[in-house]
């Protein structure tokens, strides 16, 4: 059963372009959700996360939306460049315990010069 | 301070065989987290441990099994290898602030490729 749902597979946008990264999850108890940035040959590293408090954090180029009522949330690329070129994880656990982090299967963006 | 370390890097082994992988967290980190990376399901939490003790598991075979040490550093084993068991093997480690959320820092992973 896969908790997080996460699309498209795969985007390729040019230079200076805003890619979208969609997510949606079922477990209504998630309240953490962030999402992981991995390059090849690297692990994931976070890059951005959001709790259901607000419906927007930015930091930096990186803009994270979020929809409780819709259990979706959303990562934007602001004037994306080709060293943004990665698999990028959207990601869902609860806040502040041990639980594990549950995963959508990722997202290969390609940024052309 | 020095990231999440793993070792070995690669590592080629057939069916039938075990393989034990080895982790170390950054240096306080006492929770260690595994994940198995594959193309088709992605990223898929093995199990947690913490102070020694396993304290999140997922669904896999009881061929994984891991363990950790007073140093916090960690092992993973898979015993009787299966050709779907290649997969690129994460190690996460993370602290836990009061108040706050456990981030998990990973590793650059393990590949393990079974003939």
């Amino acid at each position: 059963q896969q908790q997080v749902k996460q699309s498209p597979q795969s985007l390729i946008v040019q230079k200076g372009g805003i890619p979208i990264i969609n997510c949606a999850y079922e477990n209504t108890a998630f309240d953490y959700f962030p999402w992981y940035q991995q390059f090849p040959g690297k692990g994931p590293a976070l890059l951005i996360a959001i709790r259901p408090d607000v419906s927007e954090k930015k930091e930096g180029r990186f803009t994270i939306s979020f929809n409780k009522s819709a259990k979706q949330f959303s990562l934007h690329i602001m004037d994306s460049q080709p060293g943004d070129s990665a698999t990028y994880f959207c990601a869902a656990s609860k806040f502040g315990g041990s639980e594990k982090l549950v995963f959508g299967k990722g997202t290969k963006l390609t940024v052309n010069p | 301070k020095a990231g999440v370390t793993q070792t070995p890097r690669y590592l080629i082994k057939t069916r039938g065989q075990q393989v034990t992988l080895s982790c170390s967290p950054i240096s306080g980190h006492r929770s260690v987290s595994w994940y198995q990376q594959t193309p088709g399901q992605g990223l898929q939490f093995l199990f947690e441990y913490f102070s020694e003790t396993q304290r999140n598991k997922g669904n896999f075979p009881g061929r994984f099994s891991g363990r950790q040490f007073s140093n916090s550093r960690s092992e993973m084993n898979v015993s009787t290898l299966e050709l779907g068991d290649s997969a690129l093997y994460l190690c996460a480690s993370s602290l836990l602030v009061a108040g706050g959320q456990e981030t998990q820092y990973f590793g650059p992973g393990t590949r393990l490729l079974v003939l």
